[in-house]
């Protein structure tokens, strides 16, 4: 089966720094990607890492390792605007797509 | 260049209708994939067309079908309406592989 596990909420201050973890167990792992989504809104990619190691896409980074089955998306200098929910998806080397339950980020002045 | 862009936005229908939501991918995207989206359930794959086939399917009963056209827009069809279909459907779209996706705004169902 395929599985990823992400906590359901995370909260922090502004300007600060936050880590969302993802945990995966699917077979045939090829890589894994991020996205956000504002309520009301679709998801929108972040980041994707294939190889173990981290990502830096501005004040979002994303790292995996593969040894560990684990990733996570960190962001920093949180802003007001980064208040949304954040989806884990690990890509298969079949092509298929599997998401995460998300982690809905709420950042407090 | 247009997103991609899901018709209806908002539909409301009652249990035992049918219904049809449509897709039209990024220009020069040939993967189209179908998501159901409910509280607490995260993003669950419906199927994945590519190239006018059917290339992917999730664990949904057949009530739920696709189909993608030669210039890939797609449309989903779900029979035989049931309350618990009631969830955003989003389309997302990608180049041959799916590492990154596109997705549209969704069409929100209501099933009463």
């Amino acid at each position: 089966g395929q599985s990823l596990e992400q906590p359901s909420e995370v909260t922090a201050v502004e300007g600060a720094i936050v880590q969302i973890n993802c945990t995966y167990q699917t077979s045939g792992f090829y890589g894994l990607s991020w996205y956000q989504q504002h309520d009301g809104g679709a998801p929108t990619f972040l980041s994707y890492n294939a190889l173990d190691g981290l990502e830096e896409t501005g004040r979002f980074s994303s790292f995996l390792s593969r040894s560990d089955s684990y990733g996570y998306l960190l962001l920093q200098e949180l802003q007001m605007k980064d208040s949304a929910s954040y989806f884990c998806a690990g890509l298969t080397g079949a092509n298929n797509l599997f998401f995460g339950t998300g982690t809905r980020l709420t950042v407090i002045p | 260049k247009a997103g991609v862009t899901q018709t209806p936005r908002y539909l409301i229908k009652t249990r035992g209708q049918q219904v049809t939501l449509s897709c039209s991918p990024i220009s020069g995207h040939r993967s189209v994939s179908w998501y159901q989206q409910t509280p607490g359930q995260g993003l669950q794959f419906l199927f994945e067309y590519f190239s006018e086939t059917q290339r992917n399917k999730g664990n949904f009963p057949g009530r739920f079908s696709g189909r993608q056209f030669s210039n890939s827009r797609s449309e989903m069809n779900v029979s035989t309406l049931e309350l618990g279909d009631s969830a955003l459907y989003l389309c997302a779209s990608s180049l041959a592989q799916k590492n990154i996706q596109y997705f549209g705004a969704g069409t929100r169902l209501s099933v009463l």
